[in-house]
């Protein structure tokens, strides 16, 4: 198993395109996170997924962000109509439910996107 | 909603010195795990804490956790260029599913050769 892993690295796009991207977590975890990190700043949560249901969504997450893991394994999270403050490194990250007493988040290298 | 403050916001040290990083929570404390972030990077995992006064140590790391006190703290020892990074801790939001991690802004630790 070689962590968890996501695609593109980086994306530089135009305000108003829209952009996806992917995250393949550790194949025996069930848990499934997206979290958003802007210079500076610690990473904040966005979503989660537990197999192949959302089970939150943070009010950060605009109409504009939509994320799915169909079959409980891979996540996409697209972004439609970006805008200049969508720029940020998107981490994925993925765990195990049922590690007694621990919810340990193994994270992507992170996708990182670039609005101009 | 909970919030993790970390302190100092950024460190210089000489190689070999000793350092210390804190988190401190607003809110009770459900655990705590501490990650390592290189630039532009993912996050690391270093260690999880679950129990007020538990201390774990990894090579040269040490993190203790203090319930009454909503706060951890992070040692290195021996300081090396190796442990330049950005320090995070986390905290669950709550006890009971303990499934989403708040994090800190994050210490810059910038060890000098």
């Amino acid at each position: 198993d070689t962590g968890v892993s996501q695609d593109p690295r980086h994306k530089i796009t135009k305000r108003g395109q829209n952009v996806t991207f992917r995250c393949d977590p550790i194949s025996e975890h069930n848990r499934l996170y997206w979290y958003r990190q802007t210079l500076g700043q610690g990473p904040e949560f966005l979503t989660y997924f537990q197999n192949e249901a959302q089970l939150e969504k943070s009010r950060l997450l605009s109409d504009r962000f939509s994320a799915e893991r169909p079959k409980g394994s891979f996540s996409t999270l697209e972004i439609q109509r970006t805008e200049q403050g969508d720029s940020a490194m998107y981490l994925c990250a993925s765990s195990y439910l049922g590690q007694p007493g621990a919810n340990v988040l193994t994270f992507g290298a992170g996708s990182r996107l670039t609005v101009l | 909603s909970q919030e993790l403050e970390q302190s100092p916001q950024s460190l210089i040290v000489q190689e070999g010195k000793n350092l210390t990083i804190n988190c401190t929570s607003s809110k009770t404390l459900y655990g705590l795990y501490w990650y390592k972030q290189k630039y532009g990077e993912g996050l690391i995992f270093l260690m999880m804490l679950q129990k007020g006064g538990e201390e774990k140590s990894h090579e040269k790391i040490t993190a203790k956790l203090d319930e009454k006190k909503q706060q951890s703290s992070l040692h290195i020892t021996a300081s090396q260029p190796s442990h330049a990074g950005i320090y995070l801790c986390g905290a669950p939001n709550s006890g009971g599913s303990n499934y989403k991690l708040t994090f800190g802004k994050g210490t810059l630790l910038t060890v000098n050769p």
